[in-house]
């Protein structure tokens, strides 16, 4: 089935840890994103890339990283540096320019500072 | 950055009653999309309505778009337990025709009870 797949679901970090979070697509989209979302909240951009080996921060992106090898994969890193990384973080991808396109999203990964 | 907000922030309704929700955004935009949200999941576009429509139907939903005013309203007829979610607007702004990222709203939490 085509779609959007987020790993782990649940992830507990040490402070001082950086922590990566999976995210792959097989619908072909050239464009994917990171969101992260707090209990209660709208949705905020960290980053975002168009095409392959080219990414953008997006409102929030310090303390994150990103990488994107593979047209099909865009891993989001939460480096230590991320005073305050509890949250759910949502990945999600589209046809290249989303302006009249819909955006489709994974199932979520909730990562818990312990 | 620009976002749109959500208004009311939570609706309790009961079986068959419509549900309305409002959306308010800051600049002109191209397009303004509604996305619902069950309980630690990812989102699910709903429906896309553009810059030059002022209303458009999908099954259950009817999205009007006031651009004078920019806001934007969600009705779902004859609402069912099963439409319990959060519901966001999301816009895609003109951005010196470098759009390529949506702004979410906070949201309206809707509670349907059976």
């Amino acid at each position: 089935d085509g779609g959007i797949t987020q790993s782990p679901k649940y992830l507990f970090r040490k402070e001082g840890q950086n922590v990566t979070l999976s995210c792959e697509q097989n619908l072909n989209h050239d464009a994917m994103y990171w969101y992260r979302q707090d209990p209660g909240q709208g949705l905020r951009l960290i980053y975002y890339s168009q095409i392959v080996n080219d990414f953008q921060k997006g409102d929030i992106a310090e303390g994150y990283s990103v990488s994107r090898e593979k047209k099909e994969s865009f891993p989001l890193t939460v480096t230590s540096a991320q005073k305050n990384p509890t949250a759910f973080y949502l990945c999600a991808s589209s046809e290249r320019r989303p302006s009249g396109n819909t955006i489709y999203f994974g199932e979520g990964s909730w990562l818990t500072v312990v | 950055s620009q976002q749109g907000e959500e208004d009311p922030q939570a609706l309790s309704i009961q079986e068959g009653e419509n549900a309305t929700m409002n959306c308010s955004y800051k600049t002109s935009i191209n397009n303004l999309q509604w996305y619902r949200q069950n309980s630690g999941r990812g989102l699910v576009h709903l429906i896309l309505i553009r810059s030059n429509e002022r209303e458009k139907h999908s099954g259950r939903l009817r999205v009007t778009l006031d651009t004078s005013k920019k806001s934007s309203s969600l009705l779902i007829t004859a609402s069912r337990a099963a439409d319990t979610a959060s519901y966001f607007c999301a816009t895609d702004a003109i951005d010196g025709g470098a759009t390529n990222k949506l702004i979410f709203g906070t949201g309206t939490l809707l509670a349907v009870q059976p």
